[in-house]
């Protein structure tokens, strides 16, 4: 069964411009969730995306945003890129999404922002 | 105040010690604990999942919850190279508004 895969795996990136992430979840999963992980603050839940509808979402700002398609793939976005926007963009995937799922992470897409 | 507490590390032991990681947490509404293993380059995995206090055990890991002290505990028996990791502990509260809190990992080192 193929795992929770990323794209792309590294980005460089200047301030000010936007990006865009993707995530594949394991076949089957309908849950993807979003996560940021940086050295100072760890990993911070963004949002949660069950059946193309955001069902959860952290205290990030409006310029972090996400969609899902009916395959369950998911993107984010980022718009107005900041210098502390650098860091390891993980999602997630789960069946159901419940706390009891497993959630199982992809390997991340490393940005930089110059 | 971070809601869950970790010492970072590096926590450097012998192949063979039994080693012992910790959290801490404010929230009293998290019920869920889980411990996740993330090695350099990949995605956290989970290794233990918990519900309420109690301790639970698989193989060579026992996870720990103490809820009247807000206290999370992952031991690992027989340490193994192999077990050289980042690992994170994460709650929940069940509700799934705010998704999985970490804390922000120790960096494990198990010396051959």
């Amino acid at each position: 069964k193929a795992g929770v895969t990323q794209t792309p795996r590294y980005l460089i990136k200047t301030r000010g411009q936007q990006v865009t992430l993707s995530c594949s979840p394991i076949s089957g999963h309908r849950s993807v969730s979003w996560y940021q992980q940086t050295p100072g603050q760890g990993l911070q839940f963004l949002f949660e995306y069950f059946s193309e509808t955001q069902r959860n979402k952290g205290n990030f700002p409006g310029r972090f945003s996400g969609r899902q398609f009916s395959n369950s793939r998911s993107e984010m976005n980022v718009s107005t890129l900041e210098l502390g926007d650098s860091a390891l963009y993980l999602c997630a995937s789960s069946f159901g999404g419940t706390v009891t799922d497993t959630q199982y992470f992809g390997p991340g897409t490393r940005l930089t922002v110059l | 105040q971070k809601e869950v507490e970790q010492d970072p590390g590096p926590l450097s032991v012998p192949e063979g010690a039994i080693v012992s990681l910790n959290c801490t947490y404010s929230n009293s509404a998290f019920q869920y604990f889980m411990w996740y293993r993330q090695y350099s380059r990949k995605g956290p995995e989970l290794l233990m999942y918990t519900y309420s206090s109690g301790n639970k055990e698989d193989g060579r890991f026992t996870a720990q919850v103490d809820k009247s002290s807000k206290y999370i505990s992952l031991f690992i028996r027989d340490s193994q190279p192999s077990d050289s990791a980042t690992y994170l502990c994460a709650t929940d509260s069940g509700g799934g508004a705010d998704g999985l809190t970490f804390g922000k990992g120790t960096h494990l080192i198990i010396q051959p």
